[in-house]
């Protein structure tokens, strides 16, 4: 089946500019990730839905940024007035369900990324 | 903190044995996870461990000790596609689904 889809691949932008990031989440899976990886870095979580809503949105760095995931499937990540540091590849990815019923944690799959570039 | 140690980079011989090493603070630990990420593609999962001792998948390998804190990936037979980043990821509990992830260990097959 298919796996998690992120639109566009790569966008290059302006400082100052505003930016939306899309990504599809696998069928199925109710929790969608979004992390952000720096060249030489691991990824570094952003926010996470479990649904509609946002359970965890404590690694969103300051008020630019914001996502929505309205209708439970694709989510989007809004970046207002891109600075240069907010450079980096944006991945999203999902899950099946947030905690099993063992209480360990459900594996995420993740999206190939989209390469954000401000100038 | 949540610090996770991973070396930076490493290199093997093909058809070699490798062993990648990730250590973690142990307060809070839920479960640790490993990734493997080719140059310009997404993570892809490897392993989850979340009990003490050694989950055996193919050529890969992965091995956890709670109490110590430290996780191994083990990479047998190795071939040259087996160059790419290896990534430590712990859960956390309270955490919800969340994962922190060291930064990568870039491992170099060589012939």
């Amino acid at each position: 089946g298919a796996g998690v889809s992120q639109t566009p691949s790569n966008k290059v932008t302006e400082k100052g500019k505003y930016v939306e990031l899309r990504c599809d989440p696998i069928s199925g899976h109710t929790a969608l990730y979004w992390y952000r990886q720096s060249l030489g870095q691991g990824p570094e979580f952003l926010i996470y839905f479990q649904g509609t809503g946002a359970a965890d949105d404590s690694g969103l760095p300051n008020d630019r940024f914001f996502a929505v995931r309205p209708e439970g499937s694709v989510s989007t990540l809004k970046i207002q007035r891109t600075e240069r540091g907010d450079s980096a590849v944006y991945l999203c990815a999902s899950s099946l369900n947030p905690i099993s019923t063992s209480g360990s944690t459900d594996t995420q799959y993740f999206g190939p990324g989209t390469r954000l570039t401000v100038l | 903190g949540q610090n996770i140690d991973q070396p930076t980079e490493m290199t093997a011989t093909e058809g070699a044995i490798v062993q990648i090493n990730c250590t973690y603070q142990t307060s809070g630990f839920n479960g640790l996870f490993w990734y493997q990420q080719h140059a310009g593609e997404a993570p892809t999962f490897l392993s989850y461990n979340v009990l003490d001792g050694l989950e055996e998948k193919g050529r890969f390998s992965s091995f956890l000790s709670r109490s110590k804190g430290y996780s191994y990936l083990l990479l047998k037979e190795l071939q040259m596609k087996d160059s790419a980043s290896y990534l430590c990821a712990v859960s956390w509990t309270g955490g919800g689904n969340k994962l922190t992830f060291g930064t990568g260990t870039q491992l170099k097959v060589e012939l």
